[in-house]
């Protein structure tokens, strides 16, 4: 069985410090991955996608990057944080494009102050 | 303007009622819906995915497809209080390197 790990399950960071949120997928080799975004009360945004290792795509600009270093492992990071990055960030995998159903991690709760 | 639209914004059901939830892409190019659902504070698990016309049922749910219209709508019958959650209705192409749009989403409440 696939399962799908990110880590930290929460953070609080301050005004323009880095940040660094991981995701593991275990159990299934060369998955699509994803990183979106999800304000608090709001809906979810796509903003990176990658089929293989060390290709990422860019969805929606919002400062941040990402990466994957790993088959099995996706990276979303920012030098500096802003304010408006505050949310929840959730990484999904699905087995290829288009009419794969995408599968959800249990996501991270960032907070910017 | 949002690409996919849900109604209502939110819908309180007693227990044991039917809920039902609209969903409309603007983009004519999409092939595939998909309907999840966000209980507070977790992540989004899919429901139920459709994509030709019709109608699809498991068990208390009912997805309906109109491809012309690019309307979907879910319903969920024998509303229980587990149910109370959001739902969030997606749209994707086919070999459209897995971009999902979401809508704003619908909050589910169910009265016992």
């Amino acid at each position: 069985a696939q399962t799908i790990h990110q880590w930290p399950v929460a953070e609080i960071k301050a005004v323009g410090s880095p940040l660094s949120l991981g995701c593991t997928i275990k159990g299934k080799s060369s998955p699509n991955l994803y990183w979106y975004w999800q304000a608090t009360g709001g809906t979810l945004q796509q903003l990176f996608y990658s089929i293989t290792v060390g290709q990422v795509e860019s969805v929606v600009q919002l400062n941040l990057s990402a990466s994957r270093p790993k088959d099995d492992q996706f990276i979303l990071s920012t030098e500096k944080l802003l304010l408006s990055h505050s949310g929840f960030y959730l990484c999904a995998w699905s087995l290829t494009t288009g009419g794969d159903e995408q599968y959800f991690g249990p996501g991270t709760r960032l907070t910017v102050l | 303007q949002q690409k996919v639209q849900q109604s209502p914004e939110s819908l309180i059901v007693p227990e044991g009622g039917m809920a039902s939830l609209n969903c409309t892409s603007s983009d004519r190019n999409v092939d595939y819906f998909w309907w999840y659902r966000q209980h507070s504070g977790k992540s989004p698990k899919m429901l139920m995915s459709i994509f030709s016309n019709g109608e699809k049922e498991e068990g208390r749910f009912t997805v309906h497809l109109n491809k012309a219209s690019l309307h979907t709508s879910l319903h969920i019958r024998d509303s229980q209080p587990s149910d109370s959650a959001l739902y969030l209705c997606a749209a994707s192409r086919a070999g459209n390197t897995g971009k999902l749009i979401f809508g704003l989403g619908t909050t589910l409440q169910v009265q016992p």
